[in-house]
């Protein structure tokens, strides 16, 4: 089965740029997408077709892909943005979620 | 604005089946290229998608679970339901129904219910 791989933890400084990684065979010939969840909360769309903002999430959160990884930047960290990621890709007609990547602020 | 709503039984005995609904308002569960899913998250860990019902009546389902899962809708109460059979502790998980993005494609999911704790236990 499609597995999709991102660090369990990624730490950041505010004002500064965070990266999430998600690696999947030849992940780069399918679309990625991007989900946040606070505590608590349900997840949220935050990039989708690799790299397209939907309405409402900040212009900071950015997206790509290519070759086996795909990207989730976040440009001037904030900490509201403290939170889990999860990348999603699909392998035919399978929705697979990475395992999820928590981001600390601090 | 489109609100997703899961209800069903917060707590399920071993071997039983599991049964939730998504009562969908602000918008038709028939109309559009929409495609309906659901999506569980154990306590304290990831995402994982159990299924979907495209916008033709169609399901599709994680080979993991599809032995176990089945996926409807009811267009007249406007809302879809799941049904997971056999389940087991490891079934025990916080349940979302969310709404892909528009198309016939593969897509995201854009909207997300609140989800519902459903617990596995005699």
């Amino acid at each position: 089965s499609y597995e999709l791989t991102q660090p369990p933890s990624v730490s950041v400084s505010p004002g500064q740029t965070a990266s999430i990684t998600c690696s999947g065979d030849e992940l780069g010939d399918k679309y990625g997408c991007w989900y946040q969840q606070k505590p608590g909360q349900s997840p949220v769309l935050v990039i989708y077709q690799d790299n397209k903002r939907p309405s409402g999430i900040p212009e900071r959160f950015s997206g790509s892909n290519s070759g086996n990884t795909a990207t989730l930047t976040i440009s001037g960290t904030q900490a509201m943005d403290e939170a889990d990621y999860y990348c999603q890709a699909w392998d035919s007609s399978t929705l697979v979620f990475g395992g999820g990547t928590k981001l600390t602020v601090l | 604005q489109l609100q997703l709503q899961e209800s069903g039984p917060g707590l399920v005995k071993p071997s039983e089946t599991l049964s939730l609904t998504c009562t969908v308002s602000g918008g038709s569960i028939s109309t559009g290229s929409y495609s309906w899913g659901w999506i569980r998250q154990p306590p304290g860990k990831g995402l994982e998608w159990i299924g979907s019902i495209h916008y033709s009546g169609s399901p599709y389902y994680n080979p993991s679970l599809k032995s176990r899962v089945t996926i409807s809708e009811d267009t007249s109460k406007n809302h879809f339901s799941l049904r997971l059979s056999s389940v087991t502790a490891a079934d025990t998980a916080v349940y979302y129904c969310a709404r892909h993005q528009p198309g016939s494609g593969r897509y995201p999911f854009e909207y997300w219910g609140q989800g519902t704790l459903v617990t596995v236990s005699s």
